[in-house]
């Protein structure tokens, strides 16, 4: 079964600072991978998401993850946040070929930043 | 907006109650998937429903269960409550029932049980 490691429970930016947050999961096989936001009082969002190909993925909002296969690793990453980037993020992953229910989700990273 | 609609957005009860968290999915979709989340333990996947069929099930309780009714709007039933079961509750629904690799989720139902 696949499992998802998310190291950094909270982190905590200024405004204009570059960030980076830790996904890893555990499964030999090919995978989907996803990103999810969630802002304060509102629904978890989708922000980007890999199934093949160009392993840097760009989302929405100025995000982007890059998959590294050797590293089970697919890091969030975004140059500059803002403060209305404060919100929860999740990484999530599931088998090639299956469906949403399958979905596994890592127990999320709390972002603040300040301004 | 998801097009998600879940109520009520907060709900308190007592150890021992019973309560049910209501889901409309986006119009058109026929799945709905029924989320758990707590603090230790993340977002965990209770149960799908397709078309007013269980479709996949994870990890709930006996003391959980859940139902799609014609509308396909869902409910989910909490049962003897514990203070454990305080909790985020999010639904999310999909257009079909297999290998939908996206939804669109709820805003959740905080139910506080004291």
């Amino acid at each position: 079964a696949q499992s998802v490691s998310q190291h950094n429970h909270h982190v905590i930016l200024s405004e204009a600072a570059s960030l980076e947050l830790g996904c890893n999961y555990s499964y030999g096989g090919t995978v989907n991978l996803f990103w999810y936001v969630q802002y304060p009082g509102q629904h978890l969002q989708l922000l980007l998401k890999y199934f093949s190909g160009d392993p840097l993925v760009k989302g929405i909002k100025g995000f982007e993850a890059e998959f590294i296969k050797s590293k089970f690793s697919f890091n969030l990453r975004k140059p500059s946040v803002q403060w209305s980037d404060t919100a929860e993020y999740f990484c999530a992953v599931n088998a090639r070929n299956t469906g949403f229910q399958k979905l596994v989700f890592g127990t999320g990273t709390r972002l603040l930043v300040s301004p | 907006d998801s097009g998600v609609t879940q109520t009520p957005k907060h709900l308190i009860t007592a150890t021992g109650q019973r309560v049910t968290l209501r889901c409309s999915p986006r119009s058109g979709d026929l799945s709905v998937y029924w989320y758990q989340q707590s603090l230790d333990q993340g977002l965990q996947f209770l149960i799908q429903y397709y078309n007013g069929e269980e479709r996949a099930k994870g990890n709930i309780l006996e003391r959980f269960s859940a139902q799609q009714f014609p509308d396909l709007h869902s409910e989910l039933n909490l049962s003897s409550l514990e203070l454990g079961d305080s909790a985020l509750y999010f639904c999310a629904s999909s257009v079909g029932g297999g290998k939908d690799t996206e939804a669109f989720f709820g805003q959740g139902t905080r139910l506080t049980v004291v």
